[in-house]
């Protein structure tokens, strides 16, 4: 069964680059036609897209992040990562990882657990 | 601001039958694509629970089902249950923000 997991720190100080990781398991991340995504939530706040990645490296970033975003797949440890700089408070929130086909909307039928990371110094 | 409004909260008793709307624009819902439904219970991620506007994903009691008409969706819950008490959010795409979708602002259904 697939699951997924996200790791990374808890907290982030205020201009620095929040880095989290996502480890796939139960399937290779090359599985099917599989898209890899990640969501945040802030504190009391609804979803937020951010983006997803596909294996093969293509990339699609939501157009509000996408000049501080940078994901990358590391197929050989099944994993998956996010890389947000110039974090402000505004970035504390609940990340989440997920699974979803490439549709339009997708749907995300697979989700991690979800990581809070604070920005704060 | 998300472009698809939601009511923040519904309430109903157990037994009975509560909706909630998804209220989009000519960008998004009325443009044609398609709603998908989570729920999210208290500390835990969302699950989804309506896809393609009504389908059901394996697992889904019956008892949740999806429609969309125009340019909103809704989510019925019947037979209402202390474990439904949650958040739920809905998820379309929007043709004039570009990305991979939107969610809705989100509904707390809460049972009496």
């Amino acid at each position: 069964q697939l699951q997924l997991q996200e790791s990374g720190p808890g907290q982030v100080t205020p201009s620095e680059t929040l880095t989290l990781t996502c480890t796939v398991s139960g399937d290779s991340i090359r599985g099917s036609s599989v898209y890899w995504g990640w969501l945040r939530q802030s504190p009391g706040k609804g979803l937020e897209w951010i983006g997803t990645i596909h294996y093969s490296g293509r990339t699609y970033y939501s157009p509000s992040l996408k000049s501080r975003l940078t994901m990358s797949v590391d197929t050989s440890n099944n994993q998956f990562s996010l890389r947000l700089g110039s974090v402000t408070a505004a970035d504390t929130a609940v990340y989440y990882c997920a699974g979803h086909l490439p549709q339009l909307p997708p749907y995300f039928d697979l989700w991690g657990q979800g990581i809070l990371v604070t920005v704060s110094s | 601001q998300s472009v698809l409004t939601q009511p923040p909260s519904v309430s109903g008793a157990p037994g009975q039958r509560v909706t909630i709307s998804c209220t989009g624009s000519s960008s998004n819902i009325a443009a044609g694509y398609d709603v998908h439904w989570y729920q999210q219970l208290p500390g835990a991620a969302p699950k989804l629970l309506i896809y393609e506007n009504s389908k059901r994903p394996s697992g889904v009691p019956d008892r949740f089902s999806g429609f969309k008409s125009g340019s909103s969706a809704s989510l019925a819950i019947t037979g209402l249950q202390a474990d439904d008490e949650a958040d739920y959010y809905c998820q379309s795409y929007d043709n004039s923000l570009g990305g991979w979708g939107v969610f809705g602002t989100g509904t707390k259904v809460t049972v009496l």
